[in-house]
């Protein structure tokens, strides 16, 4: 499985665009990229996920670099609610999900 | 996507006791699996849910602790056998209804071992 650094903590003012960032410099090439989250005292939500082409849908945008090694997840409008722990995980679409340490995200009123 | 509950969703228990938790989904699902999260960390894969065979058990984790059950394509239970403090955590159901989907999380179920 490939192995993946994110930074353990970022701040964010509301209504502004959060940007997290992912590296994933081992990821190989059917491995896709996903995105999760975990709000306190929930269990994890589904994002969205990506294999080479930048993706889009209701909740965030994902950007991965050509080279695949690197990814940042965007939360266009920041809000309260998406306070929350968010981990990048690369996967075969059929491998089981190995969460790391994430980034906890601290939306600032 | 999968409507998932679990119960029950938190216990106190004492030590040396076992305790089984069951995880119900709203539609027939591919795959079943176990996580646990321990206070202040990320998730664990425990095992994967077999239907009709055994459990497959990540490193770290055997039946003998952790047995598994899962009778049919919506049902799975987890117990906890002869528990101690260190088992205090949350545990997690999740499901991947298709083969290649994205997978889907249950509440959880918060145990506290006393």
């Amino acid at each position: 499985d490939a192995k993946t650094t994110q930074p353990p903590s970022m701040d964010c003012a509301e209504g502004r665009a959060a940007n997290l960032p992912c590296n994933h410099s081992t990821i190989s090439g059917n491995e896709y990229v996903y995105w999760y989250r975990q709000i306190h005292s929930q269990g994890p939500q589904y994002i969205i996920h990506g294999l080479k082409n930048n993706e889009t849908n209701e909740m965030a945008s994902l950007i991965i670099t050509e080279d695949r090694k690197s990814s940042t997840l965007i939360l266009p409008h920041a809000t309260l609610r998406d306070t929350a722990v968010y981990y990048c995980i690369p996967g075969g679409r059929d491998d089981k999900i190995i969460f790391g340490k994430g980034t906890r995200l601290h939306i600032l009123p | 996507s999968a409507v998932i509950s679990q119960k029950p969703s938190r216990d106190i228990c004492q030590r040396g006791t076992s305790l089984t938790i069951q995880c119900q989904v709203d539609s027939q699902v591919t795959m079943m699996f176990w996580y646990r999260q321990q206070p202040g960390q990320s998730l664990t894969l425990i095992a994967t849910a077999n239907q009709g065979s055994e459990a497959t058990y990540e490193s770290g984790f055997v039946i003998d602790k952790f047995p598994i059950s899962r009778p049919n394509l919506t049902f799975s239970t987890l117990t906890v056998s002869n528990m101690s403090p260190e088992d205090s955590s949350i545990y997690l159901c999740s499901v991947e209804p298709r083969m290649r989907e994205t997978q889907y999380f249950g509440p959880g179920t918060r145990l506290l071992v006393l």
